[in-house]
């Protein structure tokens, strides 16, 4: 069974930082493509971030130059940093696997606010 | 970046109709688009990969069609637990982006 499992979400101040973990079981981080996905209340999902098996790394433009996306194999874990954390990054975030294999975590809410 | 422009926003239809939802693409993606469905504080579920792919476990009534540019999703027959939030994604090479989401009411 493959389990996704999101954690280090919290209630942050505009312009901190915060470490997402997926920790993933049943599949390799090393061997797929993961993604992290977003949703803040009462809206649309958006794709953050990507990190491809070969380690090639996407970001959407709203995000980039503050958020990255790394895996540690050894653990098996998904991780997205996030810097200089703005009002709208207010958003539930979700870790995922190519849509291929269709799994999703359960997602973990961050909350950027003063 | 690839947009994707999803149609209608919101549809209201009966148990039993046909659905169909439209997306389409800014740029040629081929057939790499996925379908999902979101309840609400549920994570999505994926339906359809490639297009047209139909994800183990999930009914048959779903399907997807299109490639390049234009896509779409259909419900044979709308069923109660398929009232819902649907979303296209694209997940070109190197790129990913969603359509704004359809959802699907009872009329």
């Amino acid at each position: 069974e493959v389990l996704l499992v999101e954690s280090g979400g919290g209630l942050i101040q505009p312009g901190g930082s915060l470490r997402l973990s997926c920790a993933v079981s049943g599949l390799s981080v090393s061997s797929n493509y993961m993604t992290w996905v977003r949703q803040a209340p009462g809206k649309g999902l958006e794709g953050v971030s990507v990190i491809y098996s070969g380690g090639v790394t996407q970001y959407t433009d709203s995000v980039k130059g503050r958020f990255t996306i790394s895996r540690d194999n050894s653990k098996n874990t998904l991780y997205l940093q996030m810097n200089s954390l703005r009002a709208e990054d207010t958003a539930v975030y979700y870790c995922a696997t190519s849509p291929t294999q269709g799994y999703w975590g359960q997602g973990t809410l961050v909350t950027v606010s003063s | 970046d690839i947009q994707m422009t999803q149609s209608p926003s919101t549809l209201s239809a009966s148990v039993g109709d046909r659905v169909t939802i439209t997306c389409r693409a800014s740029q040629f993606i081929s057939s790499w688009l996925a379908w999902y469905q979101q309840k609400p504080g549920k994570a999505p579920k994926v339906l359809i990969y490639q297009a047209s792919s139909l994800k183990s476990g999930v009914p048959s009534r779903f399907s997807g069609s299109g490639s390049g540019t234009e896509f779409t999703l259909t419900i044979s027959s709308l069923q109660p637990d398929d009232f819902a939030t649907y979303y296209c994604q694209q997940y070109n090479t190197y790129s990913e982006t969603f359509g704004q989401g359809t959802k699907v009411e009872i009329k």
